[in-house]
């Protein structure tokens, strides 16, 4: 099973400023990342896939880079409908599909 | 606009069953794959099974395997999770998701608002 890991567990966040989260893969997943917002009491929504691609809908400000083991996502400037737990999840290893435990964003 | 409603959800004693539902629209069901996902109270999402858009391919967790069982009706528009042999570990909100059409790809772009399975005695 590839591991997902994320960093950190919890980042704390002025609105306006910019986000930076981290997400490690046991083994190289290439380029087959996707991320996740999850708000409170709601469904998981796709942000990015393919590592970089922003779903439909997805604002500019979200952007995501990596390949391999080690990939990012990043807010550019915070808005107050973007705190909530972020979750990367790799499908290189169908149907073995794995999450990362999350990363909660809140104000700082 | 693509709609995924979940039902069936409910509290039930160990070693019980439960089925769950999901109601597909907005979108052509039968072309898609589908997906469970789940997620224990306060924690993150596991993946639990898969039925490819023609019932031909179908996994499982190994966590569930033996236990849950799949399955879809493409003239009803649904989805379906047989759950047998429940453990308390099962307690989860469990959501339907759909792959994207044009694969393979298997990231999940559809969710719905998910039902509540609490297996308590």
């Amino acid at each position: 099973e590839i591991v997902m890991t994320q960093s950190p567990a919890t980042l704390s966040v002025s609105p306006g400023e910019r986000a930076t989260l981290s997400c490690r893969a046991s083994q190289s997943v290439s380029s087959n990342l996707a991320w996740y917002q999850q708000k409170p009491g709601q469904a998981p929504r796709l942000l990015i896939y393919g590592a970089s691609t922003r779903a439909t809908g997805i604002p500019a400000r979200f952007s995501g880079s990596g390949s391999g083991t080690e990939f990012t996502l990043t807010i550019s400037s915070l808005q107050s409908e973007d705190f909530a737990v972020y979750y990367c999840q790799q499908y290189n290893n169908w149907p073995r599909v794995t999450f990362g435990p999350g990363t909660k964003v809140d104000i700082k | 606009e693509v709609q995924l409603v979940e039902s069936g959800g409910g509290l039930v004693k160990p070693g019980g069953s439960l089925r769950l539902s999901c109601a597909a629209s907005g979108f052509t069901f039968s072309s898609y794959s589908m997906n469970w996902v789940r997620q224990a109270p306060g924690k993150g999402l596991e993946w639990v099974s898969s039925i490819s858009s023609s019932s031909s391919y179908i996994y499982y967790a190994d966590s569930v395997k033996g236990r849950f069982t799949i399955s879809r009706d493409n003239a009803k528009n649904s989805l379906y999770l047989q759950m047998n042999s429940l453990r308390a570990e099962d307690t989860a909100v469990y959501y339907c998701a759909s792959l994207p059409l044009l694969g393979p790809l298997y990231y999940f772009d559809y969710w719905g608002q998910g039902t509540l399975v609490t297996v308590s005695s």
